[in-house]
């Protein structure tokens, strides 16, 4: 069964400080996909990046950016000079095929991490 | 505008009385589904609909029913809510046709209250 582990629960950062986010994934398959979603406050999901098992390419947009290992099984994001508006929870997810007949793209989420921006 | 919209975005309730959250997008996509956001167990997939009357469990089913008779659609059904059903839930839409889960769409969540 896939399985994603975010061990940070919560973490506090003050402005301007850059801070990175940890996600360890478990998965049997070799075709599967990683997401990173942000909760803010208000609580709505935002989707910030998709990648998928055959990219390993390290990407950057903007502040964020993001590395992919599959050596050590990990998706970690980081925030460079981090904001109060990043104040969020951040989800990492992980999608695999699983082929049940009708097939299966179910998206298995971390617990989240509760990132604070101290001014 | 692509979303999804779910209606109720708050409800409060009480135990045994049958309730229907709906799901609805807009983006022709065929894979929806539900999950519900409980403090520190994070999102967890409750049914998933791969195409209208095609549906399975995730991982949390029991005490929900869905259907899906039209591709926009994905109603949740609570038939005889309990208090441990109090939770935070999100729709989610995605599209599957080129075999790549592209990003899922989710709606702007139910919080429900049984009471």
């Amino acid at each position: 069964a896939q399985k994603v582990t975010q061990a940070q629960t919560e973490i506090s950062v003050v402005e301007k400080e850059d801070v990175t986010l940890d996600c360890v994934y478990e998965t049997r398959d070799t075709t599967y996909y990683l997401f990173w979603y942000k909760q803010p406050p208000s609580g709505e999901l935002v989707f910030l990046i998709r990648r998928n098992s055959f990219d390993e390419q390290n990407e950057i947009s903007g502040r964020y950016s993001w590395n992919f290992q599959k050596s050590t099984s990990s998706f970690n994001f980081t925030i460079t000079a981090s904001q109060v508006v990043d104040s969020a929870v951040y989800f990492c997810a992980l999608s695999e095929t699983r082929y049940s007949g009708a097939g299966s793209y179910q998206l298995t989420f971390g617990k989240g991490t509760k990132l604070s921006v101290i001014p | 505008e692509a979303q999804v919209t779910q209606n109720p975005r708050y409800l409060i309730t009480v135990t045994g009385k049958k309730l229907t959250v709906t799901c609805s997008q807009n983006m022709n996509h065929e894979y929806m589904s539900w999950y519900r956001q409980d403090p520190g167990l994070g999102l967890r997939q409750i049914y998933y609909s791969m195409n209208v009357e095609v549906t399975d469990k995730g991982d949390v089913p029991e005490g929900y029913k869905v259907s899906r008779k039209e591709k926009r659609n994905f109603p949740l059904i609570l038939e005889s809510p309990s208090p441990n059903q109090t939770s935070l839930y999100f729709c989610a839409s995605s599209s599957t046709t080129t075999g790549v889960h592209t990003e899922a769409f989710f709606g702007q969540g139910t919080r429900l209250t049984v009471v």
